[in-house]
């Protein structure tokens, strides 16, 4: 079935370190992928997407791009910063006859800790 | 215009009563989910609403679960008799989806802490 395997964490760095934090997954079909970020106290939100293999998603200075032979999608940032303390989840959708529009995968989350 | 919002933001009952949890989704979206995660583990898709119908309830853990949406506006989850593995974050998320152009953004609220006991 479909499903996605997140590195778990926690993870710590301090300010300005490079940050990655993996994500693989599995599906049928072509999977569309996500990461959604959760910072404290609000709703899951949209960080990045990507749709079909070898493009990137970015935003906010994150990045990630979608390995179809590797079946990952890794989402990495340069230089962090502490507000991007947060609970990171990469997911994914698939489109198929049959499944449900919107129903998304997700991986088990990661957090993420941001020290100045 | 407003976000996705959930009530209440925390629930503590005791084992073998009920919980209604609600989502008023943003205004004009069609689709309404119902998401949970349990402590540690991944959130986990439990029913879809097009409208005020169910398009899809296989991830409801079981028949003590109940979701209605009528009118196709706000919806209520209701948890009933509640036991000690419902304890979770339950998250309601919402979209305008239009056939195949499905971007994937769901729009989620702060979701719903239940504590059972």
């Amino acid at each position: 079935g479909d499903s996605v395997t997140q590195m778990e964490g926690p993870v710590t760095l301090s300010e300005e370190a490079f940050l990655t934090i993996n994500c693989t997954y599995t599906a049928t079909g072509y999977p569309s992928l996500f990461w959604y970020v959760q910072y404290p106290g609000e709703g899951l939100q949209l960080l990045l997407k990507a749709t079909k293999a070898d493009d990137k998603g970015s935003n906010k200075g994150f990045e990630a791009t979608y390995r179809k032979e590797t079946t990952s999608f890794h989402l990495e940032k340069g230089s962090v910063q502490v507000s991007d303390s947060a609970v990171y989840f990469c997911a994914l959708s698939v489109i198929r006859r049959g499944s449900t529009l919107g129903r998304l995968y997700f991986g088990r989350g990661t957090q993420l800790t941001v020290w100045p | 215009e407003a976000g996705v919002t959930q009530f209440p933001s925390h629930s503590v009952i005791e084992k073998g009563q009920t919980v209604t949890l609600r989502c008023d989704p943003i205004s004009g979206h069609d689709n309404l989910y119902w998401y949970r995660r349990v402590m540690g583990k991944e959130i986990k898709f439990l029913l879809h609403f097009v409208k005020e119908s169910k398009q899809d309830e296989s991830g409801m853990p079981n028949n003590r679960f109940l979701a209605e949406r009528t009118g196709g506006t706000y919806s209520t989850l209701k948890v009933q008799p509640a036991e000690l593995e419902d304890s979770g974050v339950y998250f309601c998320a919402s979209s305008q989806v239009r056939g195949m152009s499905y971007t994937g953004e769901l729009f989620f609220g702060e979701g719903s802490r239940l504590t059972v006991l």
